[in-house]
């Protein structure tokens, strides 16, 4: 079956940094996306992944290694404003997303 | 209107109604999606619309039935639901069905079945 595994919930301080991690196993890989939702909002796109590597954007990279099956999000610079779920999802050969359960994050002054 | 929109954005029903959920993009996207997030649960892609033809039924209930009567527009419509169809039903689109195209989501209806 097709499993994407991250963290239910992470705390972390306001102006540190935090990393979310990802672990995948599905039928083909087409690309792997993070999304940020903010409680009673929709799903924000973050960042988009199909080769190894890190891909910067401002405050947030993402990392990706297809032979571990591995991503993460890394935040730094923590502001409150960051506290939301991130979730974690992959492309099959389908071009289906398959979506993780999310990632709960608590920012604390 | 900009992006996605959703209506209404909350809706409590009973198990005998039948209610329609709208979904509108203004971003001039091929592609549209219906989602399905339970608390705690990753979103379930329910269905998904290609230049208004439905290409995916993740073997959703018959008491689901999705519409799309042109590329800008997106219907679910609703009857006999259970009370464990309590969920948030987030409507998508993307540029087109593909490797990279982005989701752009709506702000979903919270729907409630009592």
């Amino acid at each position: 079956g097709q499993n994407i595994d991250q963290p239910t919930e992470m705390t972390a301080t306001e102006g540190a940094i935090v990393q979310i991690n990802c672990t995948y196993q599905t039928s083909g890989f087409n690309g792997l996306f993070w999304y940020q939702q903010h409680a009673g909002e929709a799903p924000t796109f973050l960042s988009y992944n199909v080769l190894d590597g890190l891909e910067e954007k401002g405050r947030f990279s993402s990392f990706l290694s297809r032979s571990k099956g591995y991503s993460y999000l890394l935040l730094k610079e923590l502001q409150m404003k960051d506290s939301a779920s991130y979730l974690c999802a992959v492309k099959d050969s389908n071009y289906q997303l398959i979506w993780g359960a999310g990632t709960k994050l608590i920012i604390k002054p | 209107e900009t992006g996605v929109t959703q209506t209404p954005r909350h809706l409590v029903m009973g198990m005998t109604n039948k209610k329609s959920l709208k979904c509108e993009q203004h971003l001039g996207h091929n592609a549209m999606y219906w989602y399905k997030q339970s608390a705690k649960k990753p979103l379930e892609l329910m269905f998904v619309y290609s230049l208004e033809e439905r290409v995916e039924n993740n073997s959703v209930p018959s008491r689901f039935s999705p519409e799309c009567p042109n590329s800008s527009h997106l219907f679910l419509h609703l009857h006999t639901l259970q009370p464990e169809d309590s969920a948030l039903y987030l409507c998508a689109s993307s540029q087109q069905l593909g490797d990279y195209n982005e989701q752009f989501f709506g702000p979903g209806t919270r729907l409630t079945v009592l």
